[in-house]
């Protein structure tokens, strides 16, 4: 749904380590994930998507995972860089452009 | 090419007024949706505009509304503010409505209702 909590999950890593980010989806008719990541003071930045016909898609230093199974979406990011800290958001796109977002989670990358 | 742009970046207005938030969009881009994002409710899908026609609506009152304009420039009303629309307001653009054109995000106007 799109009901989110007060307090946002927090993932640390260290850096150079690998970073897996979770979320799950509500609606099993969407066909369209994107994931967004969001720094202190900016609007959301597409990083990567992948649609329901797929089960992974890989970027540049990322990663996404699809399981229409269990509705779960997850993003990997290899080598992980201080610049990678941030908010990261799971999408699924409704109808038009409406995107219905995930909760949440916060990036801390230890150096 | 400029990325989208939010006008004004903060604002600050008392209960019960209106404001009026504005949003370029990238030039060529003809969808703007907009978004409201709080601590409380996450990122929350207002409306969208194409060919200055709303196409789709969030779950929100009747005291949010918005426009379009003939060069794809939008902007958003908010009357008789209340404390809870207190939040990040974000607009983003995309060259179409629907399918996989990637939406590019502005970096949001920060209202806060006195």
């Amino acid at each position: 749904g799109e009901s989110v909590g007060l307090h946002l999950p927090t993932l640390s890593v260290q850096e150079g380590d690998n970073s897996i980010i979770n979320c799950a989806y509500s609606n099993s008719a969407s066909d369209y994930f994107i994931w967004y990541k969001q720094e202190s003071g900016k609007g959301p930045q597409f990083i990567i998507d992948i649609r329901s016909n797929m089960d992974k898609r890989q970027g540049q230093r990322v990663t996404v995972l699809l399981n229409k199974t269990v509705k779960h979406l997850s993003l990997q990011i290899a080598a992980t860089q201080p610049g990678d800290s941030a908010v990261y958001f799971c999408a699924e796109k409704e109808y038009g452009n409406k995107l219905v977002f995930g909760a949440g989670t916060i990036l801390r990358v230890k150096s | 090419k400029a990325g989208v742009t939010q006008t004004p970046r903060y604002l600050i207005k008392t209960r019960g007024q209106q404001v009026t938030l504005s949003c370029s969009p990238i030039s060529g881009h003809r969808s703007v949706s907009w978004y409201q994002q709080t601590p409380g409710q996450g990122l929350q899908f207002l409306f969208e505009y194409f060919s200055e026609t709303q196409r789709n609506k969030g779950n929100f009152p009747g005291r949010f509304s918005g426009r379009q304009f003939s060069n794809s420039r939008s902007e958003m009303n908010v009357s008789t503010l209340e404390l809870g629309d207190s939040a990040l307001y974000l607009c983003a653009s995309s060259l179409s409505p629907g399918g996989v054109d990637e939406q590019y995000f502005g970096p949001g106007t920060r209202l806060t209702v006195t």
